[in-house]
């Protein structure tokens, strides 16, 4: 069984340009939910994707958008960076009946510079 | 909304000392809690977490936490720190009836030899 995956791990844009940051969810896990985790602060809830939709969002503006295929991995897309997105980014899968037990990722360290 | 408040962003304790890490909700409904755990350049590790019953919860790695409604805390023990356990700790909350989970800004746990 593999745990949940992201990629890259590092990754360095300038401002304005657009990036897209990917998670594969633990093995049979149908629900990721994606957080920013700005440096020192606690991560925080942009959205959660289940059955390829967004069921439930954070206080982000649309430029933060996601998508979620089939097999349940996830897409996190950032539109027109801004200096204050660079952040590690987390993916976190779960069971939809049971979405108080998440399984984290290792993040995507981003940095716009 | 849910916030969650950690008292004291840094904390230090000598090696075989007891870990006392506080956490305060503020909720009028009491939600789910948990603690997590953060390696450098790691995601989040769940150490435990509290939903219904026992209020007093053991998690991994000898942790443990207590859940007090009428002081909306829940503060994470540990009665001897060990080196391994110097890392970064999360207290977040759940509503139950949300998937939106709210984190604290984090204690960072020194263990001095």
């Amino acid at each position: 069984e593999t745990g949940v995956t992201q990629s890259p791990t590092h990754l360095i844009k300038t401002r304005g340009q657009q990036v897209t940051l990917r998670c594969s969810s633990q093995s049979g896990h149908n629900t990721v939910s994606w957080y920013q985790q700005a440096l020192g602060q606690g991560p925080q809830f942009i959205f959660q994707y289940y059955r390829e939709e967004e069921n439930g969002r954070g206080n982000f503006p649309p430029r933060f958008s996601g998508l979620q295929f089939p097999n349940y991995s996830s897409e996190l897309n950032v539109n027109a960076l801004e200096l204050d997105d660079s952040a590690l980014y987390l993916c976190a899968s779960s069971f939809w009946y049971s979405t108080d037990t998440q399984y984290f990722g290792p993040g995507t360290r981003l940095t716009v510079l | 909304a849910q916030s969650v408040t950690q008292l004291g962003s840094h904390v230090s304790v000598s090696e075989g000392a007891l870990v006392l890490l506080r956490c305060n909700y503020s909720s009028s409904v009491p939600p789910y809690l948990f603690w997590y755990v953060q390696y450098p350049n790691q995601g989040l590790q769940l150490l435990l977490k509290y939903t219904t019953g026992a209020t007093l919860v053991k998690g991994i790695n000898g942790f443990e936490a207590e859940f007090k409604k009428s002081e909306t805390s829940f503060h994470l023990t540990k009665p001897s720190a060990h080196m391994s356990d110097a890392a970064e700790y999360f207290c977040a909350a759940l509503a139950n009836t949300g998937n939106q989970f709210y984190f604290g800004t984090g204690t960072s746990l020194t263990v001095i030899p």
